[in-house]
């Protein structure tokens, strides 16, 4: 199993261009969650989906779309990337619902806003 | 001020020592999980605790709930335990997680 996966590693934007950041998830998973990490701050939420069809705004929306594409796949989406969007993106997933609070992180995206 | 606080931010040590790092929250949780960040970025699960000690090989969480605070200690520390150790609560009736900024540990040979 390769658990969480993310694409791309890494990526440099011009202010304004959009892109997507793909995250999937092979454990059969209901949660999956969008965070940021920036240097001296703790990971902060930004979307998650506790189900498959369901999304909802985390601590820092502001900026970023999600889609819950299946069970597998959740995407987050900057549509006119900021230099204060430059960060760390990582994607979680966890069993959810009556299962393990536990989440497992996918390896990070490091996205840097020019 | 943050939710989760850890210290100290950035520990030192010689291998073989003794670590410990702290976090302290303020808000009713159900649980607390200590998370460690590897060099290339990857974050692993350490530890789930909503109570008392747990221990695995060298590593040994602890949680007090009373005093909303918990400690995660390191024995005969090792190079390889250089990391950002961070602190996560889950507060009740949430299924959020609150994280800490992180506590980064080098251990010099």
């Amino acid at each position: 199993n390769a658990g969480v996966t993310q694409t791309p590693k890494f990526q440099v934007l011009k202010t304004g261009q959009s892109m997507t950041l793909q995250c999937a998830q092979d454990m059969n998973h209901n949660s999956m969650y969008w965070y940021r990490q920036d240097p001296g701050m703790g990971l902060r939420l930004i979307y998650y989906s506790a189900s498959e069809g369901t999304t909802d705004k985390g601590e820092v929306p502001n900026g970023y779309n999600v889609s819950r594409l299946n069970k597998r796949e959740f995407s987050l989406r900057l549509e006119s990337a900021a230099p204060s969007q430059t960060s760390v993106y990582f994607c979680a997933s966890r069993e959810g619902l009556a299962g393990s609070y536990e989440q497992f992180f996918g390896p990070g995206t490091r996205l840097t806003v020019l | 001020k943050n939710e989760v606080e850890q210290s100290p931010q950035n520990l030192t040590a010689q291998e073989g020592e003794f670590i410990t790092i702290n976090c302290s929250y303020s808000v009713g949780i159900s649980a607390l999980h200590w998370l460690q960040q590897h060099p290339g970025g990857g974050i692993v699960s350490l530890f789930m605790l909503s109570s008392g000690k747990k221990k695995h090989g060298r590593l040994i969480a602890t949680i007090n709930i009373q005093e909303k605070h918990s400690s995660l200690h390191i024995t005969a520390s090792h190079p390889r335990d250089s990391a950002v150790y961070i602190c996560a609560v889950r507060p009740y009736n949430n299924n959020d997680m609150r994280f800490g900024a992180g506590t980064r540990l080098t251990v010099k040979p």
